[in-house]
């Protein structure tokens, strides 16, 4: 079965520094890829998928992320934080061309003056 | 503009009262989906639909019917809600060549 773990419950940051938060996944064929934002009291917004091609996909809001099929990974990076960043972020991989997410658990992020 | 809505964003209910929470689509999208979320579980599917009166059951659809009439139109029904579907619930929708969900606003439920 396809599960997607993201082992950092919390994050905090200094504004300016960068970001990495990680995603593993367990999936028997070709992943689709997702990382969401969820800003408090919001609703999920998406920032980057990856489904082929170039392993390193840029997003919105300066946010990349790598797939590394060798590590099952797809880790997201932002090279300095803003405030405005502070969120819930989740990975999902996509099962069914996408029909179906498999979300991890999420990670919050602090980010502090 | 292109967007999926819900009705309503927050509900206070008593156990065992009948609830529906609607959700539309004006993107013209195959795919329906309902998800709910929970802290530390991330979103969960609970039903989806692939056309109209096509639908099948997620991960989590114990308690929870749904319906697919029309196409722009999914609605997730709570038949005698419990205590335990207190959570958030997301709709998404996709279209047939685009492999990328699109999310509505989300519904709070709260059942006491």
């Amino acid at each position: 079965a396809q599960s997607v773990t993201q082992p950092d419950i919390h994050i905090t940051v200094s504004e300016g520094a960068s970001l990495e938060l990680r995603c593993n996944y367990s999936y028997g064929a070709t992943p689709y890829l997702f990382w969401y934002v969820q800003s408090p009291g919001q609703g999920l917004q998406l920032l980057l998928k990856y489904f082929s091609g170039d392993t390193l996909v840029q997003g919105i809001k300066g946010f990349e992320a790598e797939f590394k099929r060798s590590q099952s990974s797809f880790n997201l990076r932002k090279p300095s934080v803003h405030w405005s960043d502070a969120a819930e972020y989740f990975c999902a991989v996509g099962r069914g061309y996408g029909n179906k997410l498999v979300f991890g658990a999420g990670t919050i992020l602090r980010v502090k003056s | 503009e292109a967007q999926v809505t819900q009705n309503p964003r927050y509900l206070i209910t008593v156990t065992g009262k009948k609830l529906t929470v609607t959700c539309s689509q004006n993107m013209n999208h195959e795919y329906m989906s309902w998800y709910r979320q929970d802290p530390g579980l991330g979103l969960r599917q609970i039903y989806y639909s692939m056309n109209v009166e096509v639908t099948d059951k997620g991960d989590v659809p114990e308690g929870y019917k749904v319906s697919r009439k029309e196409k722009r139109n999914f609605p997730l029904i709570l038949e005698s809600p419990s205590p335990n579907q207190t959570s958030l619930y997301f709709c998404a929708s996709r279209g047939l060549a685009i492999n990328e969900q699109f999310f509505g606003p989300g519904t709070r439920l709260t059942v006491l």
